[in-house]
Formats: structure tokens, sequence, C-alpha cells
């Protein structure tokens, strides 16, 4: 069965550093993976898509890289803030099911900045 | 949270007794997911639903049943609650499956 794994261990990064978190899978070749940040209480929301056939897409101060040949994406987060402080997911579609794809998560990586 | 509210909020109830948490959306998305958290285990798929009365198990289905007889809502049910069924429910909703998802506040469930 497939895989995500994530760092299960929180990422304590100094303020304007650049924060990475990985995320990496087995056993699927997703046509995309996507990245989604939660806050304690709260669901998680949407931040990045990238396909397969994207090596690297951006969003203000995050970039997310994606290596199907080694089954794994980086998120980055430059120029770091306290408040990017949250849990960060990664979550990848299954494409085998009745109804078309689903999307699996990983269970997160928390990131701390601190000032 | 995108027009997605869950409610009731947070849940106290007794081992045995049925549950229905709801999940109500406003955005006309076809799709829509219900996910427990857990530490340790992060974002697990409980069901889902692709249409009006078409709905599908997901990874952890036991002991779980759901209901969409409207677009906007999508019920689940606890049959029978059992401690093991605490946790945090979260409902999603998307255009299509396996595209962006979008998350209610989440229900806050104790089974004591």
């Amino acid at each position: 069965s497939q895989k995500i794994e994530q760092n299960s261990e929180a990422l304590n990064i100094q303020e304007g550093k650049t924060a990475t978190l990985t995320c990496n899978y087995t056993n699927y070749s997703p046509a995309y993976l996507q990245w989604y940040r939660q806050d304690p209480g709260r669901g998680p929301v949407f931040l990045l898509l990238i396909r397969e056939n994207e090596k690297e897409k951006r969003k203000e101060r995050l970039k997310v890289t994606f290596d199907t040949t080694l089954k794994q994406s980086l998120f980055h987060i430059t120029a770091s803030q306290p408040a990017d402080s949250a849990t960060y997911l990664c979550a990848l579609d299954l494409g085998d099911n009745n109804a078309g794809n689903m999307l699996t998560f990983g269970g997160g990586t928390r990131l701390m900045v601190k000032p | 949270d995108a027009g997605i509210t869950q409610s009731p909020r947070h849940k106290v109830t007794e081992t045995g007794t049925p549950v229905t948490l709801r999940c109500h959306q406003t955005e006309n998305h076809r799709y829509m997911y219900w996910y427990r958290q857990d530490p340790g285990h992060g974002l697990r798929l409980i069901h889902y639903s692709y249409g009006v009365k078409d709905t599908d198990k997901g990874e952890v289905s036991d002991g779980y049943s759901v209901s969409r007889s409207k677009t906007e809502d999508f019920l689940l049910t606890l049959e029978s609650a059992t401690s093991s069924q605490t946790s945090v429910y979260f409902c999603a909703i998307s255009l299509a499956g396996g595209e962006t998802q979008y998350f209610g506040p989440g229900t806050r469930l104790l089974v004591l």
C-alpha cells in the first residue's frame, strides 16, 4: 500500500531563515501533490498544488519542488516569520478508486519559527 | 472556512449512544468528505460522497455510516459510539475527486 512520510519531529528555526519541509511517498506515482497548512484547532488550508510535469512552483515566500524520481516533494518558506508557525501537511491523489481520485494526507510536520 | 459549517462544534457523549455530525456547504461542490484526525495518525478518510446519494468508504469506515440527501449536506453517523471514536472530525469539500479540498472548522467529539 502507498505511504506518505513527513518528519514527525517539529522543525525549529530562527526568524528570517528558510524552512524546508520534506514529503516522501512510496509505491505510487501521483499526477500531482498538494501542500496544506493547519493551525491549532482549525481545519487544514490549501497552499499549493504542483503537477508531475512541474519541477518547481512558487507563491510569494513559498516554494515547492516535486521530484518524481526520488518520490519526494520539498516545501520551502523563505524569510520565515513567527506567523508561519503551524503544521504543514502534504497530500497526494490515490488515483485508484471507483469515483475518481482521492487524497491521502501525510502526518504533517510542525514548524516553529522563533523571533 | 470557505462556506463550510460543521455542527455541533463540540460534543460529549457516552459509549453506546448514536451520534450524528452534520456538514453543510454553500459552495455547490460535488465531493464531500469526512476525516478524523488523531495524534500520531494524521488525517484519515472515513467516508466520502461524489454526489447526492452516492457515497463510498474510506480508510477507516468501520463503525461509521454517512448519508447525503442534498448537495449541501453530508451527515456522519456513529451508530453506537465507542471511546476509540473520540477524535476531531473534519468535513471537506472539493469540486472533483483528488482536487484541492476546503475544510470545515472541525467537530471535537469526546466519547466517555
